[in-house]
């Protein structure tokens, strides 16, 4: 089953406002990361937290991760419109009796950033 | 920063040929690379994982017969989707991860876009 859930599935705002996505997830991670794809491409890493981190930032990207809900939330300030691409959350299941190092993706949410 | 190239990206290819899809690692060595399945709106699908020199792992459900992976080198994987049928076309994209020290991100190819006739 998908280990972990975008929300909101799409999100469309102005240029220039916050974009804040969730991300739920089901068992213990070792870290969680956040991707991102524009259209027809691949994956970029963004930024990646550990499970014992609670907030991490880069440049206009703030993530948090409560692992007692076991979900972080991806917050991009100021948006531009080159900011338009799909965001994937992403767990590393490694070290938590998974096995070797795997990494599940969710399902994704689409951000529109309207000029 | 890292860079992994995949090619070809755009393939279209009548039902019942054979195609192959590469994926280098062209500034580090890869340990393991992973091959991944995305349909239209969808997540991705983890497909197989590939180490260098020993034969992929696949996860349930992917025909190892259909699917074949080579990893012949710390810089190089393939994927050869034999005997494509129409249900075959996708979105395939590769990852890597490198070698040594304590890393936890993946570096990925730009994707291929398969198209079957």
């Amino acid at each position: 089953s998908q280990q972990g859930e975008e929300d909101p599935q799409a999100l469309s705002i102005q240029e220039g406002e916050n974009a804040t996505m969730n991300c739920s997830y089901k068992t213990s991670i070792n870290n969680l990361q956040w991707y991102r794809q524009n259209s027809g491409r691949g994956l970029v890493h963004l930024i990646l937290i550990r499970s014992n981190e609670r907030e991490k930032h880069s440049g206009r990207l703030r993530v948090t991760l409560d692992t007692s809900k076991k979900s972080s939330s991806l917050l991009i300030t100021a948006s531009r419109a080159a900011d338009t691409a799909s965001y994937f959350c992403a767990t590393d299941l490694s070290y938590s009796g998974a096995g070797s190092y795997q990494l599940t993706f969710g399902k994704g949410t689409k951000l529109s950033v309207i000029p | 920063g890292a860079v992994v190239s995949q090619h070809p990206s755009r393939v279209i290819c009548k039902s019942g040929t054979s195609v192959k899809i590469e994926c280098r690692s062209l500034d580090f060595q890869a340990t393991t690379m992973f091959w991944y399945r995305q349909f239209p709106k969808q997540s991705l699908m983890l497909m197989a994982t590939s180490n260098e020199g020993s034969k992929a792992t696949y996860e349930q459900g992917v025909e190892k017969d259909k699917f074949l992976i080579n990893h012949a080198s710390l810089t190089l994987s393939t994927l050869t989707v034999t005997s494509a049928h129409p249900e075959d076309s996708s979105f395939y994209i590769c990852s890597a991860r490198a070698l040594g020290g304590y890393n936890e991100k993946l570096f990925f190819g730009s994707g291929t876009q398969l198209s079957v006739l």
